[in-house]
């Protein structure tokens, strides 16, 4: 069963980076596709990104100025980076797999990050 | 591309209900539209992929659709239960981009 964990701070200060690592177990991360997906409290979904082994990363548009993300596949992770947080990146993040078609299979329980001073 | 989902939809138990998902500044049509289920506190789960096809372990009372005509996806769910009360939320893709509806909070009662 393909499992994923999300872990990282859950508090980060304003200018600052956010920085979360998502564990990958039960398959080959060397083998899909890894996506970073986010919920601001009371709101909806934003893809945030995904990263392949080997290969580009793609970012949402309206935050490709900020964010980094990589894939370690010998530790079987993948990482994100979220640069200049404001108030306004406080979200539930979430890691995710993609399969074709962007479909999202698999998730990680959510990692609260909150960005305050 | 974006999808815009209606924020609330209240029906009674046993009843069918449709949650529409409208295409604007691209044919919703051109890719395919996934629908997630979320439970306050849970993580998404899918319902329907790649328009109308149902995960395994899904019940049948989920179907998908799409149409062209009003450029929107609809994701139906008949003899409603109480625990199909949830947030829903469409999802597709363009080019550069993967977008999600805002969601529809789908109350039971």
């Amino acid at each position: 069963q393909v499992h994923l964990q999300e872990s990282g701070p859950g508090l980060v200060k304003p200018s600052e980076t956010l920085s979360l690592t998502c564990s990958v177990s039960g398959v080959s991360i060397g083998a899909g596709f890894w996506s970073w997906i986010r919920q601001p409290p009371g709101k909806g979904l934003e893809w945030i990104g995904y990263v392949y082994s080997g290969g580009s990363p793609s970012y949402n548009p309206s935050l490709k100025s900020r964010v980094t993300i990589s894939v370690a596949t010998s530790q079987s992770q993948f990482s994100l980076q979220l640069s200049s947080v404001t108030a306004a990146d406080t979200a539930v993040y979430f890691c995710a797999r993609r399969l074709g078609a962007n479909l999202f299979d698999f998730w990680g329980q959510g990692l609260r990050v909150a960005v305050s001073s | 591309l974006m999808l815009a989902q209606p924020p609330s939809v209240s029906e009674s138990p046993g009843k069918t209900v449709s949650l529409s998902c409208t295409g604007s500044g691209g044919r919703i049509a051109s890719n395919y539209v996934h629908w997630y289920q979320q439970r306050p506190g849970s993580v998404p789960t899918t319902v329907i992929y790649n328009d109308n096809q149902r995960p395994s372990g899904v019940p049948g009372r989920f179907s998908g659709s799409i149409d062209r005509s009003s450029n929107s996806a609809s994701l139906t769910i008949s003899g409603l239960q109480t625990e199909d009360e949830a947030d829903y939320y469409c999802q597709s893709y363009d080019d550069n981009n993967v977008i999600f509806g805002g969601g529809t909070k789908l109350t039971v009662l």
